[in-house]
């Protein structure tokens, strides 16, 4: 079945840089990629998506972009901020299917 | 409009009890989805249902698991004789429909359940 490769596992940034977050995957019928924000205990939120026909799509601080022919899609922050530290999620998913989900990025912002 | 709803919070079972987990989906919703995540770990999907109709059910192990979404009221995922495995965050989710390119899901608060 599908797989989805998330990298770093792990990214310590300073308040105010960039983060990015690269997933990876095989399957060429996927076509909705989203990205979810969990916090400590808490439910994943949603925070991007990007469907299949978009190379780039952008709100506020976070972009995502994403490239078909090289099955890659990335998480860009910026000016990032302490609140920004949680567990970041890439997923995928194909017709009708449900989403496949990366192993998480734990980002940690310090001021 | 409330979210998704997910009862109980947190789930304490013995070995060898049934958990019962309930999900109730957005309003306007018919479609459920359950995800397990196991401590510092990615979601895996379980289950995918519409209004009494299992539509995917490749996640879910075979034996000792089930779910449900009747006409009428929450879906259910039921764990019966639980083992210490089965400890995890079990997360519904639900969105307006199934269709490609309009996927998005909506988590609920999840239920954590721990088995002695």
């Amino acid at each position: 079945g599908e797989n989805v490769e998330q990298h770093p596992s792990t990214l310590s940034v300073q308040e105010g840089d960039s983060a990015v977050i690269k997933c990876t995957y095989s399957d060429s019928a996927s076509n909705y990629f989203p990205w979810y924000k969990q916090e400590l205990g808490k439910r994943p939120q949603l925070i991007i998506d990007i469907r299949s026909n978009v190379g780039e799509k952008k709100d506020q601080r976070i972009a995502v972009t994403l490239n078909k022919t090289a099955k890659h899609f990335s998480l860009h922050i910026t000016e990032t901020q302490p609140e920004d530290s949680a567990v970041y999620f890439c997923a995928l998913s194909e017709a009708g299917t449900a989403l496949i989900f990366g192993k998480g990025t734990t980002l940690s912002v310090s001021s | 409009n409330a979210g998704v709803m997910q009862n109980p919070r947190h789930l304490v079972r013995r070995r060898g009890q049934e958990a019962r987990l309930r999900c109730s989906p957005m309003k306007g919703h018919s479609h459920v989805y359950w995800y397990r995540q196991l401590p510092e770990e990615g979601l895996k999907f379980m289950v995918y249902l519409q209004k009494e109709n299992i539509i995917d059910e490749s996640g879910m192990p075979k034996e000792r698991f089930s779910a449900e979404f009747p006409k009428e009221g929450p879906s259910i995922l039921r764990i019966q004789q639980v083992v210490r495995g089965d400890s995890a965050a079990y997360f519904c989710a639900s969105s307006p429909t199934g269709l490609a390119g309009e996927n998005e899901q909506f988590f609920g608060p999840g239920t954590r359940l721990t088995v002695l």
